[in-house]
């Protein structure tokens, strides 16, 4: 079946730092990949997607490259902030009419 | 982007008692929306596909005589935890679908049973 599996938190970094959360999935044809972030209380919101091999999504900094040959949607981000402090999900979905299969997720704390 | 709204955001009841929690979409229609249920420090289990005008579609073990789903207009999907017991106390969360790879997730509730 399709799964998503992440690293392991939490993850503590300090302002500034680099930032790579890795994520590799298992799945049947060729899915859309996602990253997800909770803030603390509240819901999931996107962050960045991926439809097809070798795309790279990216939004607040953060970026992804869909790599095929490794099944890999690794999120990074050269320069974390405080406010990037949050769990990260990294997702698929396979097609139309499917749902999605969520990782575990990855809590990251950014310290001053 | 879409907004999703539930209510209450967090809810504490006793055992045995119901508990019904509301999703809405508030700017598009959503012909289906989706329950997931949150443990803490773990990812979201998809719970079941609400979908407008019928049954919802449970997933495998997930109970349907407990957690009933109401999905009777394209905005307003509910979710009703009945005869509610401590081991159901976690964070649940909706969302709805708005094209083929496209969800937007509401805030999420807290229940907590007593």
């Amino acid at each position: 079946g399709n799964s998503v599996t992440q690293m392991e938190g939490p993850v503590t970094l300090s302002e500034e730092a680099f930032l790579t959360i890795n994520c590799t999935y298992t799945a049947t044809g060729y899915p859309s990949l996602f990253w997800y972030v909770q803030y603390p209380g509240e819901g999931l919101q996107l962050l960045l997607k991926a439809t097809k091999a070798d795309d790279k999504g990216s939004n607040k900094g953060f970026e992804a490259t869909y790599r095929k040959e490794t099944t890999s949607f690794h999120l990074e981000k050269g320069s974390v902030q405080v406010s990037d402090s949050a769990v990260y999900f990294c997702a698929l979905i396979r097609g139309r009419g499917q749902n999605f299969v969520f990782g575990p997720g990855t809590r990251l704390s950014v310290l001053p | 982007g879409a907004v999703v709204s539930q209510h209450p955001s967090w809810v504490i009841c006793k055992s045995g008692t119901s508990v019904k929690i509301e999703c809405r979409s508030l700017d598009f229609q959503a012909t289906t929306m989706f329950w997931y249920r949150q443990f803490p420090k773990q990812s979201l289990m998809l719970m079941a596909t609400s979908n407008e005008g019928s049954k919802a579609t449970y997933e495998q073990g997930v109970e349907k005589d407990k957690f009933l789903i109401n999905h009777a207009s394209l905005t307003l999907s509910t979710l009703t935890v009945t005869s509610a017991h401590p081991e159901d106390s976690s964070f649940y969360i909706c969302s709805a679908r708005t094209g083929v790879d496209t969800q937007y997730f509401g805030p999420g509730t807290r229940l907590t049973v007593l």
